[in-house]
């Protein structure tokens, strides 16, 4: 597609419930990244695919998170047990593998509102 | 590990004002240095940036100068507008055990005044 893709844009879920957030990255882009945006707290690192690497999960706070990406393109973030603090937005980003600055294109993102 | 300081905002200017947000880093090795931003209502895009130290990133009226010496990659513009007004981040991609990852700082909060 033109740009990075994530679906929802806003989600509002009870404490406890599991969500899963869609990414769809740019199309031919090898690298996938998951973000959160918190107030007050800047971008921080979830996880990061490459290929058929294994990803680099090192960002993930806690065993709640997982990630998947199946086939090389669309990747979904998963929240079990959802907690008030996962309030956030996700950010999804992908770039060229070989893009020798590792330019990120980010999507929208989603707003997940954990009441 | 890798990391990235930047001023904390909010940064308030009138328009025409000269612009300063700095930027410092820790990183092994020679990291790529970024600035992206992110106006209301968008999501993040690209700025501008250096690969290596002594170069300088330049983009819509923007500069940062990638300064091994100081570990700094500071966004500088001569003259900012109303249109400038947005969340501006500093990052780096760092060679050490070949990870990826953008590391980003949390953020400086631009708002231009006419």
């Amino acid at each position: 597609g033109a740009g990075v893709s994530q679906s929802p844009s806003n989600k509002v879920t009870e404490k406890g419930k599991d969500v899963e957030l869609r990414c769809d990255p740019i199309s031919g882009h090898t690298a996938l990244y998951w973000y959160r945006q918190s107030l007050g707290q800047g971008l921080e690192f979830l996880i990061y695919f490459q290929g058929n690497s294994a990803p680099d999960k090192s960002g993930l706070p806690s065993d709640r998170f997982s990630a998947e990406r199946t086939g090389g393109s669309v990747s979904t973030l998963t929240i079990q047990r959802t907690q008030q603090e996962d309030s956030a937005v996700y950010l999804c980003a992908s770039s060229q593998r070989n893009s020798g600055a590792n330019v990120l294109t980010f999507g929208a993102g989603s707003r997940l509102t954990v009441l | 590990g890798d990391s990235v300081t930047q001023m904390e905002g909010p940064v308030t200017l009138s328009e025409e004002a000269f612009l300063t947000i700095n930027c410092t880093y820790t990183a092994t090795g020679y990291p790529s240095l970024f600035w992206y931003v992110q106006y209301p209502g968008e999501g993040l895009q690209l700025l501008l940036k250096a690969t290596k130290a002594d170069d300088k990133g330049s983009n819509k009226g923007f500069e940062a100068t990638y300064r091994k010496e100081t570990t700094s990659f500071h966004l500088e513009k001569g003259s900012v507008q109303v249109s400038d007004s947005a969340v501006y981040f500093c990052a780096l991609r760092g060679t050490q055990g070949g990870s990826e990852k953008l590391v980003f700082g949390k953020g400086t909060k631009l708002t231009v005044n006419p």
